[in-house]
């Protein structure tokens, strides 16, 4: 199947400081990309979908200016939380999709 | 309620048991997915449905679409088949996924 890797695997930052997380799909070309975090045991959220060379289209409640999405190429997006808070510590995943979606193995963002 | 409801919760097993995890919805869909996520929580895409059934290995997957159901079933269960099972559903018309809470499974040696 298609392969969706993302760096870092995990991070730990202090507060204030700003945290890129790259999602790249390895052989395919995703027009279409999705961001979503994760709380310890509960289900996957949907932040935002990403589309080639436009605007992400954010879920309700999710600060656009706090996580910044680029998508700039058919297999590369890029989600960056800015002034990082430690109520943004979670699980951040990636998917892509060309027919199916498939899904990165998450990033672990921990804010101290 | 949410519009996808996963049963059981919590699941433990004994290896080579078979295994039934099930998945109703209640939204119009397109497409349902079953999804593994181990716990260093990488997730990955163990099938996707429109109809009928689908068979991967040891891993078999069914959908009632007039019934809004799915069931994903383990033969032969082992250990290494630990994890949390998520069913998604993709809407009518849309790319987005519902999630499912998940059912924790545990197969014990």
């Amino acid at each position: 199947g298609a392969v969706v890797s993302q760096h870092p695997s995990w991070v730990i930052c202090k507060s204030g400081t700003s945290v890129k997380i790259e999602c790249r799909s390895l052989d395919f070309q995703a027009t279409t990309m999705f961001w979503y975090r994760q709380f310890p045991k509960q289900s996957l959220m949907l932040m935002a979908t990403s589309n080639e060379g436009s605007k992400a289209t954010y879920e309700q409640g999710v600060e656009k200016d706090k996580f910044l999405i680029n998508h700039a190429s058919l297999t590369l997006s890029t989600l960056t939380v800015t002034s990082a808070h430690p109520e943004d510590s979670s699980f951040y995943i990636c998917s892509a999709r060309v027919v199916e979606q498939f899904f990165g193995p998450g990033t672990r963002l921990t804010v101290l | 309620k949410n519009e996808v409801e996963q049963s059981p919760q919590n699941l433990t097993a004994q290896e080579g048991e078979f295994i039934t995890i099930n998945c109703s919805y209640s939204v119009g869909i397109s497409a349902l997915h079953w999804l593994q996520q181990h716990p260093g929580g990488g997730i990955v895409s163990l099938f996707m449905l429109s109809s009928g059934k689908k068979k991967h290995g040891r891993l078999i997957a069914t959908i009632n679409i007039q019934e809004k159901h799915s069931s994903l079933h383990i033969t032969a269960s082992h250990p290494r088949d630990s994890a949390v099972y998520i069913c998604a559903v993709q809407g009518d018309f849309t790319d987005k996924l519902i999630f499912g809470t998940g059912t924790r499974l545990q197969v014990f040696p």
